[in-house]
């Protein structure tokens, strides 16, 4: 079967880094997303990765690795408005989008 | 670029009537239109992918007879929940795929409320 396996929430400090992980198991792949969601709100995208490495767009970042079927979103220089849960998602080899459960990202001053 | 309309954002009805919620891509073309169902605290759950001219595809466990999807054109999907009941309300989300982009990314409409009485 097809999995997307990211933590459930995690809390940082206003200011700080995180990264949120992802792992995945698809058949077949063709690019992985992230996207952030906040409460009550459709999805915004955030960034795309298909081959492997960084991706850097301001204070996000994306990487990830092919081979180990991993990708981790880096968000640096956390504010409050970041607070959100941010969604991994797997394109598959139908060119299906796999999501993932979300990461409930909580800010703290 | 790339925005994705619903209509309504927000809806009440008593149970047992249909509600139709529209999803319009204003300003690119879309063949594949998907809907998607969250409900509080959960993830996304896909629905339905409904291409331009051609009949939706219906994910397990999706009733195709009470969610009637129609794409008639590249820029307009709807999703009708018919006879709707308390246990419809949900936030429905459509997005839509850019024919244009390589990223294959989906747009997200800004997602429409239903709470069935």
């Amino acid at each position: 079967g097809q999995n997307i396996d990211q933590p459930t929430e995690m809390t940082a400090t206003e200011g700080a880094i995180v990264q949120i992980n992802c792992t995945y198991q698809t058949s077949g792949f063709n690019g992985l997303f992230w996207y952030q969601q906040h409460a009550g709100e459709a999805p915004t995208f955030l960034s795309y990765n298909v081959l492997d490495g960084l991706e850097e767009k301001g204070r996000f970042s994306s990487f990830l690795s092919r081979s180990k079927g991993y990708s981790y979103l880096l968000l640096k220089e956390l504010q409050m408005k970041d607070s959100a849960s941010y969604l991994c998602a797997v394109v598959d080899s139908n060119y299906q989008l796999i999501w993932g459960a979300g990461t409930k990202l909580i800010i703290k001053p | 670029g790339a925005v994705v309309s619903q209509h309504p954002s927000w809806v009440i009805c008593k149970s047992g009537t249909s509600v139709k919620i529209e999803c319009r891509s204003l300003d690119f073309q879309a063949t594949t239109m998907f809907w998607y169902r969250q409900f509080p605290k959960q993830s996304l759950m896909l629905m339905a992918t409904s291409n331009e001219g051609s009949k939706a595809t219906y994910e397990q466990g999706v009733e195709k007879d009470k969610f009637l999807i129609n794409h008639a054109s590249l820029t307009l999907s709807t999703l009708t929940v018919t006879s709707a009941h308390p246990e419809d309300s949900s936030f429905y989300i459509c997005s839509a795929r850019n024919l244009a982009s390589s990223y294959n990314e989906q747009f997200f409409g800004p997602g429409t409320r239903l709470t069935v009485l």
